[in-house]
């Protein structure tokens, strides 16, 4: 069975300073790996995936996440964060040596709160 | 082009009556899933389309929740004698296809059900 933690509820961040939101994950295989963000009354959207090749993923408004393999590990992260990042964000993963359908796991969510 | 819409944004009900979302996914995608938001909570998967045929309904919590799709596009989920457990934000998402890049999963904005 595959799986997705974020191991925290809550991020707080100045604004101005780096951002790192955890993931980790679990799958039988190699993993798909995706970031989505959403906002109040508002829902996700996609900020960037991992599907094969660099490890370094760049997507929208400035975020990165890095795949680590050996620590099982999607981290995401941005330079510098900004009021407008304060969202909840959410990791999902996917079972990428499963053929045809295999349904994605998300995790539960972590509330970013970026501090001016 | 236009995104993953769902109709109404907002329903408030009485205890056991039933409802009816629609979800209109992007023109071409040809997956399509159901998820439930409680608040505070992460995504609860409750069905997934492909086509018109629903390969997995595992999530649907009870057998008072039932959906459709047609013409491959337009899909409803329905939720029968509604109990204040219901309560949640219902959110469509679908994708291209199953399977590598593709199946990028793009979300509506949800359907926030309050059954009082």
């Amino acid at each position: 069975a595959q799986s997705v933690a974020q191991p925290e509820d809550q991020v707080n961040v100045a604004e101005g300073n780096p951002l790192t939101v955890k993931c980790t994950y679990s799958v039988s295989g190699n993993p798909y790996l995706f970031w989505y963000v959403q906002y109040p009354n508002r829902g996700l959207q996609f900020l960037l995936k991992y599907i094969t090749g660099d490890n370094l993923v760049k997507g929208s408004y400035g975020f990165e996440a890095e795949f680590n393999k050996s620590q099982t590990s999607f981290h995401l992260k941005k330079p510098s964060a900004l009021v407008s990042d304060s969202a909840l964000y959410f990791c999902a993963v996917r079972d990428a040596d499963s053929g045809g359908y295999q349904k994605v796991t998300f995790g539960t969510g972590t509330k970013l709160q970026v501090i001016p | 082009g236009a995104g993953v819409s769902q109709s109404p944004s907002n329903k408030v009900t009485e205890k056991g009556k039933d409802v009816e979302l629609r979800c209109d996914p992007i023109s071409g995608h040809t997956a399509l899933y159901w998820y439930r938001q409680s608040l505070g909570q992460g995504l609860e998967f409750l069905i997934y389309f492909q086509g018109n045929s629903a390969p997995d309904k595992s999530g649907l919590p009870s057998d008072r929740f039932s959906a459709e799709r047609t013409g491959g596009s337009v899909s409803t989920l329905t939720i029968q004698r509604t109990q204040q457990e219901d309560s949640a934000v219902y959110l469509c998402a679908s994708s291209l296809a199953i399977g590598g890049g593709t199946d990028t999963q793009y979300f509506g904005p949800g359907t926030r059900l309050t059954v009082l």
